[in-house]
């Protein structure tokens, strides 16, 4: 069976500094990999979007950037936290042209203080 | 643009009552729906989802209805039981594979 896992489950960073937030999958190839992020009371809002290694699409500019370094590894980074990325960030798979049902990681809780 | 609407951000429903939540979206193109659940601090969880070529599709206690013309699905979750409370998601796709959310309804059940 397919399993997603995200680290670390939460995190507290001083606005300037760095972020690197992992997600990896198991027990399937060639996923399609999704990152969203959930404000306080607000859905989610689509991040980034893998189809393959070196193949990532941004939906929403901002100070944040995806990479993929492996088929089934998806990090989420920043060199620089503003107060406004504290959210809820969630990591996502999908079967890519199979199916468009998307299952999602435990996520990461970030507060930028 | 926000082209998934939940116009209920909350919900409250008395056990073994049925739970009735609404979503509306206004792009045409969007041809697959899903609702998510969500608890505090989890990821959401898949629970169904139907295609543009249906109006209905049910699995066990949840049945999601979709009227296309209306731009508009539901899904009614019976009976509602303590375990359904949580956040609920409607999400909708337009063959991209990229799925656009709503904002979430609250559900929560009474005893």
């Amino acid at each position: 069976s397919q399993t997603i896992h995200q680290w670390p489950a939460t995190l507290v960073q001083p606005v300037g500094s760095p972020l690197s937030l992992e997600c990896t999958v198991e027990g399937t190839s060639n996923p399609n990999l999704y990152w969203y992020r959930q404000a306080a009371g607000r859905g989610l809002q689509l991040l980034f979007y893998s189809i393959g290694i070196d193949q990532i699409s941004s939906e929403v500019p901002q100070n944040l950037s995806a990479s993929r370094p492996q088929d089934r590894q998806f990090i989420l980074s920043s060199k620089k936290l503003l107060l406004s990325d504290s959210g809820f960030y969630l990591c996502a798979w999908s079967r890519g042209t199979v199916d468009y049902e998307q299952y999602f990681g435990p996520g990461t809780r970030l507060t930028v203080t | 643009d926000q082209q998934v609407k939940q116009n209920s951000p909350s919900l409250s429903v008395q056990e073994g009552r049925i739970s009735i939540l609404n979503c509306d979206y206004t792009n045409s193109m969007f041809d697959y729906f899903l609702w998510y659940k969500k608890y505090p601090a989890e990821g959401p969880t898949f629970l169904i989802s139907i295609s543009s070529i249906k109006d209905k599709n049910e699995d066990g206690r949840f049945t999601v209805f979709l009227n296309k013309s209306a731009k508009h699905l539901s899904l009614h979750i019976v009976p509602s039981q303590p375990g359904d409370s949580a956040v609920y998601f409607c999400a909708a796709s337009a063959e991209d594979y990229k799925l656009s959310f709503g904002a979430g309804t609250t559900v929560t059940v009474r005893a």
